[in-house]
């Protein structure tokens, strides 16, 4: 069993939809968790960090953790073409700096 | 945020050669690296940890007689290819700060 798990998808959803992407992950010693976004041949950019339960609002984006499910989501509000990329979850461990990643979903916004 | 500077972000060499990419912390110090490989469609997979100032830990799995690194500075960190063949073809990006780090680039290398 992978120690982060999250659907690969493809998922694909109209422009104007909430979108909604999800991890799940086995280690509880995981404490911080982060969403990348990564175009085709980019890096991953940051997109939200949390390190609490409880939703964390950034413009569109909502990151919710709930630590006793161990279960980090990502909502995406009134989805744009632009959001058209894959999305990483990641986690780290306290006191440690290596991160264990999601395979990624690859979300395609539909005009 | 933070900015992370790889270069080149492509390039293409001939079997046999070598070839190094260079990874720059441009606004704040990284006493850690980490280096990643990307095929297409998969997730990051991570290749080595690089200290500055003391050797380089792989993951396993990893030649590190193939994928030589320095660390030479708290901004640059290295990562070459050594005698590079069609497999080693593929997506590397390096990383650094802690818990929220932050990419480079990326650098697809493609070995013909």
């Amino acid at each position: 069993q992978k120690e982060v798990e999250q659907d690969p998808g493809p998922l694909s959803v109209p422009e104007g939809a909430i979108v909604s992407l999800n991890c799940t992950y086995s280690n509880s010693a995981f404490q911080y968790f982060m969403w990348y976004r990564q175009y085709s041949r980019k890096g991953p950019e940051l997109l939200m960090y949390t390190y609490s339960s409880g939703n964390k609002e950034d413009g569109r984006f909502t990151a919710q953790v709930d630590k006793s499910s161990k279960y980090i989501s990502l909502f995406i509000r009134d989805s744009q073409p632009s959001d058209s990329a894959t999305y990483l979850c990641a986690m780290i461990t306290a006191g440690n700096e290596k991160l264990t990643f999601g395979t990624g979903t690859r979300l395609t916004i539909i005009p | 945020g933070a900015v992370v500077s790889q270069h080149p972000s492509w390039v293409i060499c001939k079997s046999g050669t070598s070839v190094k990419i260079e990874c720059r912390s441009l606004d704040f110090q990284a006493t850690t690296m980490f280096w990643y490989r990307q095929f297409p469609k998969q997730s990051l997979m991570l290749m080595a940890t690089s200290n500055e100032g003391s050797k380089a830990t792989y993951e396993q799995g990893v030649e590190k007689d193939k994928f030589l690194i320095n660390h030479a500075s708290l901004t640059l960190s290295t990562l070459t290819v050594t005698s590079a063949h069609p497999e080693d073809s593929s997506f590397y990006i390096c990383s650094a700060g802690a818990s929220e780090a932050f990419f480079g680039q990326g650098t697809r290398l493609t070995v013909v």
